[in-house]
């Protein structure tokens, strides 16, 4: 059964500079989901789209955006790179809101 | 969403059954119960959930108590690829998002 696809599945950056992450949901799914889990943490929610537009929002950092596209999938756009942002971004997709959501297998952001 | 309490750890051995217990006391009417786990660093896999009723799928059973404060996740005969940190997490069905809270990490042995 097809999968959520995440690219590219490790990226390095330097501070300050940018990085998008990419979401390919399960086909048919509507709602896409971000995360974020640094070293030793759980996941933590960001940000949440549902037929396009945004449906909720976490302790996502204002240099962080998001979009969801006509063809359902989405990106994280990430700005000005601390070292902090180094961790591993989950996306997930449901059919709806609140239905059980499958998550990707996950980007790895190493900020240096 | 109602915040939900589970032991930090447990050890389980291969072959044997895996109840995991989950404490959510402050769950409302409208909140499900989702279990999910991480096996190193990979994508949260879902496992399981429900609101009232008990469920049974071909990984674990769900139990939930009759006032819905607590539920056993049961694994029935644990593998050692079972070896994970398991979520229990509390969810309103009109939004979605998961509030990960700190898990249970499952350990089991030969």
């Amino acid at each position: 059964a097809a999968g959520v696809i995440q690219s590219p599945r490790h990226l390095i950056k330097e501070k300050r500079e940018t990085a998008t992450l990419k979401c390919y949901p399960i086909p048919r799914h509507d709602t896409v989901y971000w995360y974020q889990q640094g070293p030793g943490q759980d996941p933590q929610f960001l940000i949440s789209f549902y037929e396009k537009m945004q449906s909720d929002k976490g302790s996502i950092p204002d240099r962080f955006s998001a979009q969801q596209f006509s063809d359902y999938h989405s990106e994280l756009n990430m700005s000005s790179l601390e070292l902090g942002d180094s961790a591993l971004y989950f996306c997930a997709s449901s059919f709806a809101r609140g239905n059980e959501q499958f998550f990707g297998p996950g980007t790895r952001l190493t900020v240096l | 969403d109602a915040k939900t309490t589970q032991p930090p750890s447990m050890d389980c051995a291969e072959g044997r059954a895996a109840n995991l217990p989950c404490n959510h006391s402050t769950i409302s009417g409208n909140e499900y119960v989702y279990w999910y786990r991480q096996i190193h660093s990979q994508g949260p896999q879902y496992i399981i959930h429900g609101l009232k009723n008990n469920e049974t799928n071909e990984m674990a059973s769900l139990i939930i108590t009759e006032d819905r404060k607590s539920s056993t996740l049961i694994l029935p005969h644990a593998t050692l690829r079972d070896t994970a940190v398991y979520y229990c997490i509390v969810v309103t069905d009109s939004w979605g998002k998961f509030q990960f809270g700190a898990g249970t990490q499952v350990v089991v042995t030969p």
